[in-house]
């Protein structure tokens, strides 16, 4: 059964620090990963999407890199800003599924 | 932009009780999805849904749940009789091929309440 898992849990940055968001999954066999951000109380809002064939994934300050192989993502943020915080999930499709695991998320605050 | 939109936004109701969360998903999307998320836990898939019949399902969706797509626009979660740990919020989710090849949109959300 995939797990997928995300460190670090919650993280606080000063406005301006780049960041990195880490994402690992357990079984190498994905068609997918997807990373989302929530809001509080909120849906879910599609970042990036890398497919298992591709190496990284950029848009705007946000570059998302996968490792298949090793089961790795990470979630690059350059240049925070306080409307970067939220929670960012991590959520991969296994191959012959039709479904996202997800992970539990990263909590940003992005201290101004 | 199109977006997934969910209503109603907040339910309330009594354990036992029937009720329908309803979803448009984006117009040239063929796949649909719901989510949950129990507060403070992970998103949990619960059933894929294409060409009018559901392609996948989890062990969370058993025979209380169902779902359908009454009309071109609509698709539906009806919950039978709902218990105390179904409050939860529920996503609905949409794509254009299968979710394996493109990026899946999910709406707001309906927060359940079950009291």
């Amino acid at each position: 059964k995939q797990e997928v898992t995300q460190i670090p849990a919650a993280l606080s940055v000063p406005e301006g620090e780049n960041l990195v968001l880490n994402c690992s999954f357990t079984d190498s066999a994905i068609y997918n990963l997807q990373w989302f951000r929530q809001d509080p109380g909120k849906g879910l809002t599609s970042l990036l999407l890398i497919q298992s064939s591709q190496r990284e994934q950029t848009s705007g300050r946000l570059n998302a890199s996968l490792d298949k192989s090793s089961g790795r993502s990470t979630l690059y943020i350059a240049a925070s800003q306080p409307g970067d915080s939220a929670t960012y999930l991590c959520a991969v499709v296994g191959a012959g599924s039709y479904q996202l695991t997800f992970g539990k998320g990263t909590k940003l605050s992005v201290i101004p | 932009e199109p977006e997934v939109t969910q209503t109603p936004s907040h339910q309330v109701t009594q354990m036992g009780q029937e009720v329908i969360l309803r979803c448009v998903p984006i117009s040239n999307h063929l796949y649909f999805y719901w989510y949950r998320q129990i507060l403070g836990q992970k998103v949990e898939f619960l059933v894929s849904f294409y060409n009018n019949e559901i392609s996948e399902k989890s062990e969370i969706f058993d025979d209380q749940f169902s779902v359908e797509r009454p009309d071109g626009s609509n698709f539906t979660l009806k919950i039978r009789s709902t218990k105390l740990e179904d409050s939860a919020m529920y996503f609905c989710a949409s794509s254009t091929t299968d979710i394996g090849g493109t990026e899946a949109f999910f709406g707001q959300g309906t927060r359940l309440t079950v009291v």
